[in-house]
């Protein structure tokens, strides 16, 4: 049971737009920023986003983060076939002294 | 280039002890927190925990917290993964991972089995 909450699965057909939420609590979301990561199959993940809306050098501008109290979402626009792939969102929780928590993570599917 | 070498992985009974390594080159290695996250067969990613630049501050996740221990050697650059008690449930691979949160730059990870 992860402490945030993804949908498993989310779909979406090439040029299309999808996004996958990721919900949380005050300690964590709520009162910090959130990363997510994409993980291709048999490779370590990948930061996708940081610091709830910022891009690492390097990824596109097709994937941008947002956040509201405590859920927070990516958004994949002009999807593409490679972006099939596992998808994280991650966030600091202030709770226990401190910790890093994850998503479930939510499967994408380019049909 | 920045690399993260992990090794130490391998089969272990429950209840035993390993100890997983991760060799840092490429960057100033004294200068950035560390740590340690595991993905379960099929499963999502689980932080294990992490290490500030000199050692002095450590923290860790709820289920690894008092068997597990991460320390570090900046002369060696190299950090390390303690631990003790293991489960079933703590079968994964464990990926070393530079930074505190953010995490740019991750190893390919070691193969961690927990079974009788």
């Amino acid at each position: 049971q992860s402490v945030l909450t993804q949908p498993p699965s989310a779909s979406g057909t090439p040029g299309q737009r999808v996004t996958i939420s990721c919900s949380g609590s005050s300690s964590n979301i709520g009162s910090n920023t959130v990363n997510w990561y994409q993980q291709l199959p048999g490779t370590a993940p990948k930061l996708l986003i940081y610091n709830t809306n910022q891009r690492p050098s390097g990824v596109p501008d097709r994937f941008s983060g947002s956040k509201s109290g405590t859920s927070a979402s990516l958004a994949i626009s002009g999807l593409q076939s490679e972006d099939e792939a596992d998808y994280y969102c991650a966030a600091w929780d202030d709770s226990l002294n401190g910790r890093g928590v994850f998503g479930g993570g939510t499967k994408l599917t380019v049909l | 280039e920045v690399q993260l070498v992990e090794s130490g992985g391998g089969l272990v009974q429950p209840g035993g002890s390993l100890r997983l390594s991760c060799a840092a080159s490429g960057f100033t290695f004294s200068s950035f927190s560390m740590s340690w996250v595991r993905q379960a067969p099929g499963k999502g990613l689980e932080w294990v925990g992490n290490i500030n630049e000199g050692g002095s501050e450590k923290y860790s996740g709820d289920s690894v917290r008092g068997r597990f221990t991460i320390s570090r050697d900046n002369a060696k650059n190299s950090l390390d993964l303690q631990m003790n008690s293991l489960r079933a449930e703590d079968t994964a691979i464990y990926y070393c991972v530079r930074g505190r949160w953010n995490y740019v730059y991750w190893g390919q990870g070691t193969v961690v089995t927990v079974s009788s």
